[in-house]
């Protein structure tokens, strides 16, 4: 079983949908948790950080963590084309510089007009 | 704008010769730094950690006589992938902590392809 699982997709939507990606972990050491955004041929984006449980939104992205249920997820509201892109969960169990991430495998999104 | 600067981006050398791939840290110094390599379609894996005055710990399965990993200053780590061979072409990421260390910045990304 892999640490970090995350549906590879692709998840297709039209735009202005709420999308909702998740990854499930079992390592209950994971504190930190991060969503990055890749587009094809790039670096990751980080898009939202967020310790241990609780929700956090940044215009129209919310991130949720629930650590009893090892379950992260976040929303997208509004989508739009220019979201279509590949979504990795990550996270690690401590900050800083002995912060080592585990990365789920990725969903590719493509938002449709 | 990039916290984590990479170069270069794309880089194209002939089997058995020896690339060099930089990664920057702008405006902020990092003791350590990550390096991660990606198949296509696949999720980042990572094969080092750079660590600024010391040796790299490389992740198993990591050789680290092939990919040379030298931390020389707080903003710069370079990975030298040596005597490349086609299976060696892939993307080369790396990423920093910032000095807070609450949050991680990706590089750009190298792509290698090694003919």
């Amino acid at each position: 079983q892999k640490e970090v699982e995350q549906d590879p997709g692709p998840l297709s939507v039209p735009e202005g949908a709420i999308v909702s990606l998740n990854c499930t972990y079992s390592n209950s050491a994971f504190q930190y948790f991060m969503w990055y955004r890749q587009y094809s041929r790039k670096g990751p984006e980080l898009l939202m950080y967020t310790y241990s449980s609780g929700n956090k939104e940044d215009g129209r992205f919310t991130a949720q963590v629930d650590k009893s249920s090892k379950y992260i997820s976040l929303f997208i509201r509004d989508s739009q084309p220019s979201d279509s892109a590949t979504y990795l969960c990550a996270m690690s169990a401590s900050a800083g510089t002995a912060s080592k991430l585990t990365f789920g495998t990725g969903t590719r999104l493509q938002v449709t007009l | 704008g990039a916290v984590v600067s990479q170069h270069p981006s794309w880089v194209i050398c002939k089997s058995g010769t020896s690339v060099k791939i930089e990664c920057r840290s702008l405006d902020f110094q990092a003791t350590t730094m990550f390096w991660y390599r990606q198949f296509p379609k696949q999720s980042l894996m990572l094969m080092a950690t750079s660590n600024e005055g010391s040796k790299a710990t490389y992740e198993q399965g990591v050789e680290k006589d092939k990919f040379l990993i030298n931390h020389a200053s707080l903003t710069l780590s370079t990975l030298t992938v040596t005597s490349a061979h086609p299976e060696d072409s892939s993307f080369y990421i790396c990423s920093a902590p910032t000095s807070s260390g609450n949050t991680i910045y990706f590089g750009e990304g190298s792509w290698l392809t090694v003919v």
